[in-house]
């Protein structure tokens, strides 16, 4: 069975400068999905990076990038230029090719940011 | 399109009463997932629709549970004889049938049995 670890339960970072949260995986598949989502207080979960494990190239959105060692199933997200309206919960997940959509996640990353 | 909805937001209900959820997925989206989140840890898949066909079912989906998605639009998840376990995030989301394209997340429905 897949697991999905973030080892750190919680963060803090301040504004304008660059976190990185980690996630570790374990599978033994070879073709997968990776995202990142972000869940702000009290609003719903929205898609901030997706990474397919065949690329080697590193996803980036905007400020948004990962680092994907898929050796070491590790999955990092980077934030810079960190924003007040980025203090919210991060989760990391895994999808399995063929697996029907369905997304197993960590438990979480709450990251905030200070002004 | 306004995006996954779920109704309602919040429910309050006593122990052993039924509930029933409501979850209505972006219209051209023919995959819709129903997750349950408690305090402190990531969404858990329950169940998953592809169009009216309820696919896969989690073993945390006990004979308590049922979903059901009638001509594979919107959704309704229903516990019966609720205990104070089952106290948690219920979370809607769908997707189209490429894979790896991410879901799109309801807001939730916060259940509380006191």
């Amino acid at each position: 069975a897949q697991t999905v670890t973030q080892s750190q339960p919680e963060m803090s970072v301040q504004e304008a400068e660059t976190v990185t949260l980690s996630c570790t995986y374990d599978t033994s598949e070879s073709n997968y999905y990776l995202f990142w989502y972000k869940q702000p207080p009290s609003r719903q979960m929205i898609l901030v990076i997706r990474q397919e494990a065949y690329k080697q190239q590193n996803a980036t959105e905007n400020r948004f990038s990962v680092n994907f060692q898929k050796a070491a199933k590790s999955f990092s997200l980077k934030i810079s230029d960190s924003q007040l309206g980025d203090t919210a919960m991060y989760f990391c997940a895994f999808m399995k090719l063929g697996s029907q959509g369905n997304l197993i996640f960590g438990k979480g990353t709450k990251l905030s940011v200070k002004p | 399109d306004t995006g996954v909805s779920q109704n309602p937001r919040h429910k309050i209900t006593k122990r052993g009463q039924n509930v029933t959820f409501r979850c209505d997925p972006i219209s051209e989206h023919n995959r819709l997932y129903w997750y349950r989140q408690t305090l402190g840890q990531g969404p858990e898949f329950l169940t998953y629709f592809q169009n009216e066909a309820q696919l896969e079912k989690s073993r945390l989906l006990s004979d308590r549970f049922s979903a059901e998605r009638p001509k594979g639009s919107f959704s309704t998840l229903e516990i019966q004889r609720t205990e104070q376990g089952d106290s948690a995030m219920y979370l809607c989301a769908s997707s189209l049938a490429s894979l790896g394209t991410g879901y799109t997340f309801g807001s939730g429905t916060r259940l509380t049995v006191v």
